[in-house]
């Protein structure tokens, strides 16, 4: 089925750096999102992205926090400067038409801020 | 704001049993529910979905949940669980305008 990678699958960063956390979505979808997992429990919802514009966030995306995709690259989310409860692992997803619709999920990127 | 509750952090189930997982959402418009299953170190993978029509769904591998609007429920269940199933079980609600929000998920575990 319809795949969404995420790159890399592990970094491990010093706190205070920037770091940021490659998605390539599924080819033909429109929507991506961002989700926050902490020690395999609840799935926190980051920010959604559409048409080059943050669509919706929450609480949990900081002003430390960027979200892009220049030219339909990768869609990325940066954290500049990270911080130790930035541990966690960080879900890109998309989907065709929007929330109303599948969303696919990547496996991942766990992120170590040390 | 839409919000779901998963009330059951853990259930454990004897292999061929059968299988309820509890979800109740928050809503006041029409909500678009989904189930999602996480096995280790892997990304969510949908189960099922409710938009409208028939109030009870079925699934991928034998799973179906049933939309019940006076209740603010939609529970999963399963007839007869395989211990393959063992994994983290999320349910989560969205509108047209919203993402996803997920519950707390509920980890299964089958036991042989």
């Amino acid at each position: 089925g319809p795949k969404v990678l995420q790159i890399p699958s592990h970094q491990i960063i010093d706190m205070g750096q920037m770091v940021t956390l490659n998605c390539d979505p599924v080819s033909n979808h429109l929507y991506f999102y961002w989700y926050k997992q902490i020690l395999g429990q609840q799935m926190e919802f980051l920010v959604n992205f559409y048409n080059g514009k943050v669509m919706e966030k929450s609480k949990l995306f900081k002003d430390q926090f960027s979200v892009e995709r220049p030219d339909g690259s990768y869609f990325t989310l940066k954290i500049q400067p990270t911080a130790l409860e930035d541990s966690a692992v960080y879900f890109c997803a998309s989907s065709s038409q929007g929330s109303n619709t599948e969303v696919f999920f990547g496996k991942g990127t766990r992120l170590t801020v040390v | 704001a839409q919000s779901v509750t998963q009330p059951d952090a853990r259930v454990t189930v004897s292999e061929g049993a059968s299988l309820q997982l509890r979800c109740k959402y928050s809503y006041s418009g029409t909500p678009y529910l989904f189930w999602y299953v996480q096995y280790p170190r892997q990304g969510l993978q949908l189960l099922l979905k409710y938009y409208s029509g028939d109030p009870v769904v079925q699934g991928v591998n034998g799973f179906e949940a049933e939309f019940i609007k006076s209740n603010s429920s939609f529970h999963l269940r399963k007839a007869s669980v395989h211990w393959s199933d063992s994994a983290v079980y999320f349910c989560a609600v969205s509108n047209n305008n919203n993402a996803p929000r997920f519950g707390a998920g509920t980890k299964l575990s089958v036991k042989p």
